[in-house]
């Protein structure tokens, strides 16, 4: 069965330093997304993209975040100077269409020191 | 914007025995709930969903209501078995054909345990 597929499954970064969080969608898909989830709280939603470029985003994703689709297959998320409070667990997915169902990858644990 | 709230947190039931889970949506423009099960270190997976031209939705021993004037909806699990033992989560959106919101807003989410 295809599946969302993310890299890596747990990265441990330094403050103010720059992460690039990885996804391999589900191939004939065409709606990519991330949300994250802070231990504890809500899943909730970062950004969506479509047609190489970003459809909608929440508050959460301000400049820090950025989005890209660089070689047709992996969508990844780039977090530019991390902070203590990017620690969670993200979570990318994907859809064939707009209002089709979203496929969860299994997520990446980022934990920001 | 959409706030979905999520009850019970931690739910524990005897095998063989029925689950509830309910969540509340606030806005009224929401027309696509989906309920999604995460196992231990994966992603959550969908397990069913319901639309609001719908009251009621069944598949097998997992089935949803939805109750548009009050805004809420339950799940229920008849006839649990101890590998439906995972985290649920609820969630809202507005969906139509072409148009709509992409983003899923999600409940807090549900610890079943259910034991043998």
């Amino acid at each position: 069965e295809p599946e969302v597929t993310q890299t890596p499954s747990h990265q441990v970064t330094q403050m103010g330093q720059e992460v690039i969080l990885r996804c391999v969608p589900i191939s004939n898909h065409l709606y990519f997304y991330w949300y994250r989830q802070i231990l504890g709280q809500k899943v909730e939603f970062l950004v969506s993209f479509y047609n190489n470029e970003i459809s909608e985003k929440s508050e959460i994703f301000d400049d820090q975040f950025s989005v890209e689709r660089p070689d047709g297959s992996n969508f990844t998320l780039k977090i530019r100077s991390t902070k203590l409070e990017d620690s969670a667990m993200y979570f990318c997915a994907s859809s064939a269409y707009r209002d089709t169902e979203a496929f969860f990858g299994q997520g990446t644990r980022l934990t920001v020191v | 914007g959409e706030n979905v709230e999520q009850h019970p947190s931690t739910l524990s039931v005897q095998e063989g025995d029925s689950a509830v889970i309910k969540c509340t949506y606030s806005d009224s423009a929401s027309n696509y709930f989906p309920w999604y099960k995460q196992e231990l270190g994966k992603g959550p997976q969908l397990i069913i969903d319901i639309r609001s031209n719908v009251g009621e939705k069944k598949d097998q021993r997992i089935a949803v209501t939805l109750n548009k004037t009050a805004k809420h909806f339950s799940l229920h699990i008849t006839e649990t078995q101890p590998e439906d033992s995972a985290v649920y989560f609820c969630a809202a959106s507005i969906r139509y054909s072409g148009a709509g919101s992409y983003q899923l807003t999600f409940g807090k989410g549900t610890k079943l345990s259910v034991i043998p």
